[in-house]
């Protein structure tokens, strides 16, 4: 069955240092793979997603994620982390018959430090 | 309207009785999901639909729970005899299709006294 595994709990990081959250997942053929994030009190707003062809993929807000076949990890990272990134990010694959089921990981919090 | 909308935003409930909760999802969009996130946890799949294919239900925790879209539109997720576990903030998203953003509404969350 497919699975996302998010390690962390949560993280915490100081205003301007980088950012690397991990994600694993379970899937028999290539996944659609995304990045969500949930901020304090607003719904869940698409960061960046992968389907095929460059690995490493752009997303909104300064994020990225790498695709890595071999491990496979969804790894999202920022080079520099703002207060204003505090929120609760989740990685998620769509699978199943047409890729529309999508199974989310638990999520990370992230908590930035001044 | 602009985004995807739910009702009603918070719903409590006796243990045993049933509930509906509506999604609007934004116009034109084919797919439709829910999802159940529960208090500190992740979004649990229930279900989706697309376009006139049939819904895949494997998300659905029991018999007690139920989707439908009429229309291609408008869905309805209902619970029947409400149980204390089923107490978490009921997600729905929409999108047009499986490699595009799903767009989330602000969720109903259900109390099961």
């Amino acid at each position: 069955a497919q699975s996302v595994t998010q390690p962390d709990i949560h993280i915490t990081v100081s205003e301007g240092a980088s950012l690397e959250l991990r994600c694993n997942y379970s899937y028999g053929a290539t996944p659609y793979l995304f990045w969500y994030v949930q901020s304090p009190g607003q719904g869940l707003q698409l960061l960046l997603k992968y389907f095929s062809g460059d690995t490493l993929v752009q997303g909104i807000k300064g994020f990225e994620a790498e695709f890595k076949r071999s491990q496979s990890s969804f790894n999202l990272r920022k080079p520099s982390v703002h207060w204003s990134d505090a929120a609760e990010y989740f990685c998620a694959v769509g699978a199943g018959t047409g890729g529309f089921k999508t199974i989310f990981g638990a999520g990370t919090r992230l908590f930035v430090k001044a | 309207g602009a985004g995807v909308s739910q009702s009603p935003s918070n719903k409590v409930t006796e243990k045993g009785k049933d509930v509906e909760l509506r999604c609007d999802p934004i116009s034109g969009h084919t797919a439709l999901y829910w999802y159940r996130q529960s208090l500190g946890q992740g979004l649990e799949f229930l279900i989706y639909f697309q376009g006139n294919s049939a819904p895949d239900k494997s998300g659905l925790p029991s018999d007690r729970f139920s989707a439908e879209r009429t229309g291609g539109s408008v869905s309805t997720l209902t619970i029947q005899r409400t149980q204390q576990e089923d107490s978490a903030v009921y997600l729905c998203a929409s999108s047009f299709g499986r490699d595009h953003e799903q767009y989330f509404g602000p969720g109903t969350r259900l109390t099961v006294t």
